[in-house]
């Protein structure tokens, strides 16, 4: 069974500066998507950014990237001059076309004024 | 631009009574969840929908959980009765593809938040 791992719990960074949550997944399949999705107090839950992996270029969305690496079955989130409202949880997911989404523990960004 | 809506966005319940959630997806999607996420854990698969019959489901979706989608619109999800441990926020999502097809999208609600007491 596909499985996705954030190590870190909780992260912090001070505002303007630059963080990377990260994220592993365990799979034998080779096409897959991978999406990093944010949860504000609110709970709802957005979607920030998403990688195909039969793509080599890493995707990116204004402020945020990923660096996802195949090989090594790894997605991290960078998020560049870090904003008061980036402040969330953020969940890794991966899904492989078996009708669900399979998400990580997530880890909850702070960020400091 | 399309959302996901779902009613209520709380509700209280006594244990042991049957609670449906309600969900309207986005109107041209054809694929349907429900998400599980208690508190401070992981959001969780529940089941899947399309075609007006469960596609997947999860150890988590037993015999007390039911899904329907009665009038083409709504997308409901029963529990008939309800346990303490039933307390989670429930997340009904949508997408326009699913299956086999990997590229597609699924847009989430805002979530209700079931408490069970």
């Amino acid at each position: 069974a596909q499985t996705v791992t954030q190590s870190q719990p909780e992260m912090s960074v001070q505002e303007a500066e630059t963080v990377t949550l990260s994220c592993t997944y365990d799979t034998s399949e080779s096409d897959y998507y991978l999406f990093w999705y944010k949860q504000p107090p609110s709970r709802q839950m957005i979607l920030v950014i998403r990688q195909e992996a039969y793509k080599q270029q890493n995707a990116t969305e204004n402020r945020f990237s990923v660096n996802f690496q195949k090989a090594a079955k790894s997605f991290s989130l960078k998020i560049s001059d870090s904003q008061l409202g980036d402040a969330a949880m953020y969940f890794c997911a991966y899904y492989q076309g078996a009708q669900k989404l399979v998400f990580g523990q997530g880890t909850r960004l702070t960020i400091n004024p | 631009e399309p959302e996901v809506t779902q009613t209520p966005s709380h509700q209280v319940t006594q244990m042991g009574q049957e609670v449906i959630l309600r969900c309207v997806p986005i109107s041209n999607h054809l694929y349907f969840y429900w998400y599980r996420q208690i508190l401070g854990q992981k959001v969780e698969f529940l089941v899947s929908f399309y075609n007006n019959e469960i596609s997947e489901k999860s150890e988590i979706f037993d015999d007390q959980f039911s899904v329907e989608r009665p009038d083409g619109s709504n997308f409901t999800l029963k529990i008939r009765s309800t346990k303490l441990e039933d307390s989670a926020m429930y997340f009904c999502a949508s997408s326009a593809k699913g299956g086999g097809d990997l590229n597609t999208e699924a847009f989430f609600g805002q979530g209700t938040r079931l408490t069970v007491v």
